[in-house]
């Protein structure tokens, strides 16, 4: 069956930098896209990016472009997502989730569990 | 960006009973939308994607509608595992963005 399993929670300083893991298993990685949401406590959801995993190419979020990197190795079947220069405001619940092997559609089928990153000082 | 405006933000419903929900974008989308179901602490489940076709699994007792800029979910009859925030989102543009939520409540 189809799993995405994420990485541990994470706590960092403001300034500092987290990559988060997104295992992928259950299906052929390469035939699918990989986004990243995020969820502040309380709130709804946001969109940081996605990336093909075909052939690497990725859009990001205007909340996160210039501090995000999205990568992806498809030895391992493993997605990741960098942020740098966090701030409290990136405190939040990270999903990692199945998507569309092109831009032009989106579809959220699976999900990983989600990795809580807190800022704080 | 493209704003999705749900309505509702929560909704109190009995066990049987018929429950909508709407979803208004800022333009056009045709029927670019998925909506999104979400219990606390778990992480969102694909509902319905392109407006009104139903993801794998989920019961026949939802429904989606719209187009342009008007969508609306609904429930037939609302079961005891529906209690829960719904989600909207637009893929008609980047970057792709969600509703605010509504949270569906136990009367």
């Amino acid at each position: 069956q189809v799993q995405l399993v994420q990485s541990g929670a994470e706590v960092k300083r403001p300034g500092a930098s987290v990559k988060l893991s997104c295992m992928a298993s259950g299906y052929t990685f390469s035939n699918y896209g990989v986004a990243w949401v995020r969820q502040a406590p309380g709130q709804g959801l946001e969109w940081l990016g996605w990336i093909s995993v075909f052939n690497g190419n990725t859009h990001y979020g205007p909340k996160v472009q210039g501090r995000v990197s999205m990568t992806t190795d498809t030895s391992t079947g493993t997605a990741y997502m960098e942020l740098r220069s966090l701030r409290s405001d990136d405190t939040a619940v990270y999903y990692c989730a199945r998507d569309s092997p092109g831009i032009a559609v989106t579809r959220f089928d699976y999900w990983g569990q989600g990795t809580l990153v807190t800022v704080s000082s | 960006d493209i704003q999705m405006t749900q309505s509702p933000s929560s909704l109190s419903a009995s066990v049987g009973d018929r429950v909508t929900i709407t979803c208004q974008a800022s333009q056009d989308i045709t029927t670019d939308l998925n909506w999104y179901q979400q219990k606390p602490g778990k992480a969102p489940k694909l509902l319905m994607y392109d407006a009104s076709t139903l993801a794998t699994g989920v019961p026949s007792r939802f429904s989606g509608s719209g187009s342009g800029t008007d969508f609306s979910l609904t429930i037939s009859s609302v079961q005891p595992e529906d209690f829960a925030t719904y989600y909207c989102q637009q893929y008609d543009n980047l970057p792709r963005t969600f509703g605010q939520g509504t949270k569906l409540e136990i009367k």
